[in-house]
């Protein structure tokens, strides 16, 4: 079966620092990878897709990479704020309906 | 747009009783709806898959006896949780995917449910 693994449990860094999270996977690569963000006792919110033929995107200081080499992912936040303190979901969707999601990193940005 | 609600946001309810929880697309038609499940600090785990019309797709180890879920309309899907235990508590999330697209999904913010 498919596992997901995201870099740590935890991550803190400071302030205007960028954040680097990172999304390991084991099986064949999805057609699509996604990241989202979720804050406590709130359902995830999503923040970008990335297609299994590109190898980056941006939104404004949100960075994604897909390597289906490496099987792997990274999710970038540059100049972090605490407001950018949540837990980061990476998920993996192979066109339709499996979806699944990685086990999650817990940012916190110290002002 | 593509707001996904749920109601209710949390309940309590007594061991041995059923509980609906309602999963509603706002804005847009969802053909796929997805319902979650997600333990404290644990990631979601994908409970099944609906499709309107048709019956739901279970993930291996989900009970579809005890998990009904019901996809009648393009904008609402149900997920009720029947003769629940207090090992049922956890945080069931819904997600839901417009027609026409395979990609992202829509999450409802949540419901919280207590078993006691």
């Amino acid at each position: 079966s498919q596992k997901i693994e995201q870099n740590s449990e935890a991550l803190n860094i400071q302030e205007g620092k960028t954040a680097t999270l990172t999304c390991n996977y084991t099986n064949y690569s999805p057609a699509y990878l996604q990241w989202y963000r979720q804050d406590p006792g709130r359902g995830p919110v999503f923040l970008l897709l990335i297609r299994e033929n590109e190898k980056e995107k941006r939104k404004e200081r949100l960075k994604v990479t897909f390597d289906t080499t490496l099987k792997q992912s990274l999710f970038h936040i540059t100049a972090s704020q605490p407001a950018d303190s949540a837990t980061y979901l990476c998920a993996l969707d192979y066109t339709g309906n499996q979806f699944y999601f990685g086990t999650g990193t817990s940012l916190t940005v110290i002002p | 747009g593509a707001v996904v609600s749920q109601h209710p946001s949390r309940v309590i309810c007594k061991s041995g009783t059923s509980v609906k929880i309602e999963c509603r697309s706002l804005d847009f038609q969802a053909t796929t709806m997805f319902w979650y499940r997600q333990f404290p600090k644990q990631s979601l785990m994908l409970m099944a898959t609906s499709n309107e019309g048709s019956k739901a797709t279970y993930e291996q180890g989900v009970e579809k006896d005890k998990f009904l879920i019901n996809h009648a309309s393009l904008t609402l899907s149900t997920l009720t949780v029947t003769s629940a235990h207090p090992e049922d508590s956890s945080f069931y999330i819904c997600s839901a995917r417009g027609a026409g697209s395979t990609d992202t999904q829509y999450f409802g913010p949540g419901t919280r449910l207590t078993v006691l």
